[in-house]
């Protein structure tokens, strides 16, 4: 069955820089295209960045524009989002979901989501 | 303020009919995008509960049912359960925005 599994969460200082991953299972990861989600306490969903099935194109939301990058390995089936000058408003469950049917199509698999607090 | 409308919250007793509403603009759903559902418990992941506009997945109940006319959208829930509870989010793609665009949910509460 499709899994999911972010890891890489935790609590940084405004500033600093954190990795997420994603580990994928189930299903042909390099045929999917990946997003990363976000939630912040208390809060609504909102999306954050997407890259390719191949990794030669990616997209970020104007909020992590210049600070966050996504990126995937297929031959270890995973993504990643690496997060620079990290803010406090950038403290969030951090989901990764898999987008299905073409663009720009829907989310039909999430992970279970990592927390990441930014705070001093 | 999300670029998709939802009311904050609904409410319903057991056994009763509840509709979501997500209203959006010529960007969006006015544009032709399509529109999806999604259902989170607290605590946990949000769940795909109806995809391009209409069709249920594998394993959600024909209790929940949505429709798409123009910039508008809706989902309703029909024979309310305790098991219903939660937050619901409407999705879409916005392109003045060039970005995916969630409503900004609406708190299930069965009486």
């Amino acid at each position: 069955q499709v899994q999911l599994v972010e890891s890489g969460g935790g609590v940084v200082q405004p500033g600093r820089s954190l990795r997420l991953s994603c580990a994928a299972s189930g299903f042909p990861f390099s045929s999917y295209p990946m997003h990363w989600v976000r939630q912040a306490p208390g809060k609504g969903l909102e999306w954050v960045a997407v890259i390719s099935y191949d990794g030669s194109d990616d997209y970020n939301a104007a909020a992590v524009k210049g600070r966050f990058s996504v990126s995937r390995d297929n031959s270890k089936n995973s993504l990643y989002l690496q997060m620079n000058s990290l803010r406090p408003e950038d403290t969030a469950v951090y989901f990764c979901a898999r987008r299905f049917w073409q663009h720009p199509g829907y989310f039909d698999y999430w992970g279970q989501g990592t927390l990441v607090i930014v705070s001093s | 303020q999300s670029v998709l409308t939802q009311p904050p919250s609904v409410s319903g007793a057991p056994g009763q009919r509840v509709t979501i509403s997500c209203t959006g603009s010529s960007s969006n759903l006015g544009a032709g995008y399509n529109v999806h559902w999604y259902q989170q418990v607290p605590g946990t992941a949000p769940k795909l509960l109806i995809y391009l506009n209409t069709n249920r997945p594998p394993g959600i109940p024909d209790r929940f049912s949505a429709s798409k006319s123009g910039a508008s959208a809706s989902l309703a829930i029909t024979g309310l359960q305790a098991e219903d509870e939660g937050d619901y989010y409407c999705q879409s793609y916005d392109t003045r925005l060039n970005v995916y665009v969630f409503g900004a949910g609406t708190k299930v509460t069965v009486l």
